[in-house]
């Protein structure tokens, strides 16, 4: 299968501060990128849906000037999170998709463990 | 998208078959159903996918009920690192620009 990475793995960071993860296809064009956020316990959400050139479309109740989302080029996807706090502490996963339409297969990265303290 | 049902959790002994069940019933005619695995603080990882015949890969087999309304997802020699959560999930192709939406999943315990 395809390869998508993450960067960082795990960030720990002070309240009030911006973190910024990266999301990378490695083998493919990613016409569309997803961000998940996953509390313990708990099955993952779905954030935002982003198309490379295009503004990310947020789902319901998602803060979309708090998480911000860039796909800039068909291999990388940024999300900022954007003064953070104890509550946005969670593991951010991104998932890819080629540019075969609606019918490609989505990939998904290692994901990353955010610790806002 | 439709909705699927799964038990919460399974167990299976090691070197045996593990059967996976997950219901759709209201799967519409251009949905493929879709199985991902999650092992403990990993991203998913892609299993398989059909639409309405039987899927078989390196790793799974995907069967399909003729109407549609469920499907078995067979592992058919479980390891102990088959152990994860199952999620089967109905992905619109083209509506809503096929979001891949979670559900609960089921956790398999591969056990020696």
């Amino acid at each position: 299968g395809a390869v998508v990475s993450q960067h960082p793995s795990r960030v720990i960071c002070k309240s009030g501060t911006s973190v910024k993860i990266e999301c990378r296809s490695l083998d493919f064009q990613a016409t569309t990128m997803f961000w998940y956020r996953q509390f313990p316990k708990q099955s993952l959400m779905l954030m935002a849906t982003s198309n490379e050139g295009s503004k990310a479309t947020y789902e319901q109740g998602v803060e979309k000037d708090k998480f911000l989302i860039n796909h800039a080029s068909l291999t990388l996807s940024t999300l900022t999170v954007t003064s953070a706090h104890p509550e946005d502490s969670s593991f951010y996963i991104c998932s890819a998709r080629g540019d075969g339409g609606g019918t490609d297969t989505q990939y998904f990265g290692p994901g990353t463990r955010l610790t806002v303290l | 998208d439709a909705k699927t049902t799964q038990p919460p959790s399974m167990d299976c002994a090691e070197g045996r078959a593990a059967n996976l069940p997950c219901n759709h019933s209201t799967i519409s005619g251009n949905e493929y159903v879709y199985w991902y695995r999650q092992i403990h603080s990993q991203g998913p990882q892609y299993i398989i996918h059909g639409l309405k015949n039987n899927e078989t890969n390196e790793m799974a087999s995907l069967i399909i009920t003729e109407d549609r309304k469920s499907s078995t997802l067979i592992l058919p020699h479980a390891t102990l690192r088959d152990t994860a959560v199952y999620y089967c999930i109905v992905r619109a192709l083209y509506n809503q620009g096929g979001k891949l939406i979670f559900g609960q999943g089921t956790e398999l315990s591969v056990k020696p």
